[in-house]
């Protein structure tokens, strides 16, 4: 069974600090993560994607890769909140075509 | 805007009636995806089509259908609904060859009763 595991939360951070998101993944063939931020009520929407070792940066938000170890992470500077929410890991599997696996999210509470 | 989008947006139904959930999309996708998402669960893939006439169970297939008889649209049925497909369901689509980056329709909450 190919897993996406992610803390459920809440994570609670002030706001202005960096919001440290963490994800691992079960198959090592997997070639394609993603970060989705899914709103109470709303449905998910694409903010990262990252594909190769190292660190990817948009704005305020830096997707961290390494895939010896099976983790990625996403990381939020400055977090406002706005930005509190519930953030999906999402992996394509090997062999997947073009099918994704979900964590189950961790959700993010961001307080003045 | 190319966009997707889900009808109806809220349903509520009997045990044993069966339901269609539409969902099309303009982006000219072929590939397109349901999912159920449920508390604790995240998302679940139900059923999923790489285009026309093709179509592939997912994870959590039991009780669902979808066909698929053109690019846009890849509508989803409940043959006899049951409680236990109370959920909210969403849509998603993704370019073929691309790099899998799903999009997903605004959702539709159902309630089986």
């Amino acid at each position: 069974q190919k897993e996406v595991e992610q803390n459920s939360g809440p994570l609670s951070v002030p706001e202005g600090a960096i919001a440290s998101l963490n994800c691992t993944y079960s198959d090592r063939g997997s070639q394609s993560f993603f970060w989705y931020r899914q709103y109470s009520g709303k449905s998910p929407e694409l903010i990262m994607s990252i594909y190769s070792n190292g660190d990817k940066e948009d704005g305020r938000f830096t997707a961290q890769l390494n895939k010896a170890s099976q983790y990625v992470s996403l990381l939020i500077r400055d977090s406002q909140p706005s930005d509190s929410a519930t953030y999906l890991c999402a992996v394509s599997p090997s062999g997947g075509y073009n099918k994704l696996i979900f964590g189950a999210g961790t959700r993010l509470a961001v307080h003045p | 805007d190319a966009e997707i989008t889900q009808s109806p947006r809220h349903k509520i139904t009997e045990t044993g009636r069966q339901v269609t959930l539409a969902c099309h999309q303009t982006w000219n996708h072929n590939n397109m995806f349901w999912y159920r998402q449920d508390l604790g669960h995240g998302l679940r893939l139900i059923h999923y089509s790489y285009g026309v006439q093709d179509t592939n169970k997912g994870e959590v297939s039991d009780g669902y259908s979808v066909s698929r008889s053109n690019t846009e649209d890849l509508p989803l049925t409940l043959e006899s609904a049951a409680s236990s497909q109370t959920s909210v369901y969403f849509c998603a689509s993704s370019a073929s060859g691309g790099d899998n980056e799903q999009f997903f329709g605004p959702g539709t909450r159902l309630t089986v009763l």
